[in-house]
Formats: structure tokens, sequence, C-alpha cells
């Protein structure tokens, strides 16, 4: 079955420390996205990248860092720098030419400690 | 910019009683819209969406959606709702020329016997 793969489901760091959370599609979709969710606050979009080897910054990159080698691949680094960074993490893929409609993995919560 | 603003934060409901989820968005150019339905610790699901030609969408499971555009609204509703409909419910837009997502702040179900 195509889907989007999220790892892992629950993730425990120190504060301090860099995590990466992994996110995979069989989808053949073009773009992705990651989405941090906050109760209250519904959905932040955090990066996108529309192609491989290219991303763009959401409404609150700050502390992230994203990259695009493949196009089955679009890992998110929560960098120490990431001042609040427990959250739950989404990742998405949508049709290139689609309308916009996005499909989620089952996502990755992350506590900092 | 496009925004959505979901006016209610948590419906409370009995059993098999009718439902309205409110959804209403503000942009200056054709639009593009969903609604998408969270279960706890899940990713999000694609419930309905509206694209064009009938104002009236519906879901395979009940639910419905009227686009309308004098309001720029796309409430949802449910003539009778069941316990297993009790999740968050998202309301979303985007545009016609780009794919970008714009999300709602959530309004959670709450079904009781």
């Amino acid at each position: 079955d195509g889907g989007i793969t999220q790892s892992p489901k629950y993730l425990f760091r120190k504060e301090g420390q860099n995590v990466t959370l992994s996110c995979e599609q069989n989808l053949n979709h073009d773009a992705m996205y990651w989405y941090r969710q906050d109760p209250g606050q519904g959905l932040r979009l955090i990066y996108y990248s529309q192609i491989v080897n290219d991303f763009q910054k959401g409404d609150i990159a700050e502390g992230y860092s994203v990259s695009r080698e493949k196009k089955e691949s679009f890992p998110l680094t929560v960098t120490s720098a990431q001042k609040n960074p427990t959250a739950f993490y989404l990742c998405a893929s949508s049709e290139p030419r689609g309308a916009g409609e996005l499909f989620f993995g089952e996502g990755s919560r992350l506590t900092v400690l | 910019a496009q925004s959505v603003t979901q006016l209610d934060s948590q419906v409370p409901v009995f059993e098999e009683a009718p439902v309205e989820l409110r959804c209403n968005y503000s942009s200056s150019v054709s639009v593009y819209l969903f609604w998408y339905v969270q279960y706890p610790n899940q990713g999000l699901q694609l419930l309905l969406k509206y694209l064009s030609g009938s104002t009236l969408v519906e879901s395979i499971n009940g639910f419905e959606a009227e686009f309308n555009k004098s309001q720029t609204s796309f409430h949802l509703r449910k003539p009778s709702v069941h316990i297993s409909d009790t999740a968050e419910y998202f309301c979303a837009v985007s545009n016609t020329g780009f794919q970008k997502l714009v999300f709602g702040t959530g309004t959670r179900l709450l079904v009781s016997p």
C-alpha cells in the first residue's frame, strides 16, 4: 500500500540535543511538507519541498533544518536552537499539479526533557 | 494572505444528535476547501473536499459540507453522530494558483452516549 511512514512514533531527548525525524513516502509525490502541531494552535508549516534538492522555509522554520536528497525522503532535524521543541510533528506529501490535498503520515511525538 | 477561522474549539454533543462545525475563510482569490479528521495520536485523514462544481460535498461516513462563497464559509454537518465520530476536525484552504494549505486551529468533537 502507498503511504507515508514517519519514524520514530515517540522520541525522548535531553535539552540541547539535535534530533532527526524520518519521513518516507512511496506515493511518487514531488512535494513534501513538515508541520508542527501544538494543542489549540492547529498545524503550522515548518518547511516544504516541491522538488528534489530544493526546499523553502514555512512559517516557523527557526531552529529546524531539512534536506531533500531523494524524492522519497524528507527528514527533519530539530536543532538545539529550537526553544520549545516538544510537540507532535506531521509529515505530508502532495501531487505536484493537484488541488493541494495533503496525504499525512502518522506523526512523531517529540518530548524534550 | 489566506486564513481560516474555526470559532469553536470544542463541540460536545450526544450520540444520534445533529452537529455543525463551523469554518470561515478569508481569501481574495478562488479557493479549494478541505475538511480533515484526526483521531488521537494519529495523522490527519481527508474527510471531504470542495474543488469546483456542486457546492455541497459529501463524505462516505455521512458528513457533508457546503461551500458558501458569499459568506466565505465551509461548515461541516452530520445529521446524526456516532461515538466513533469523536475526533478533532480541521478545516483548510488553498488558493487555486498554489498548493500550500492553510489550516484552522481545529474543533474537537466530543460525542457522548
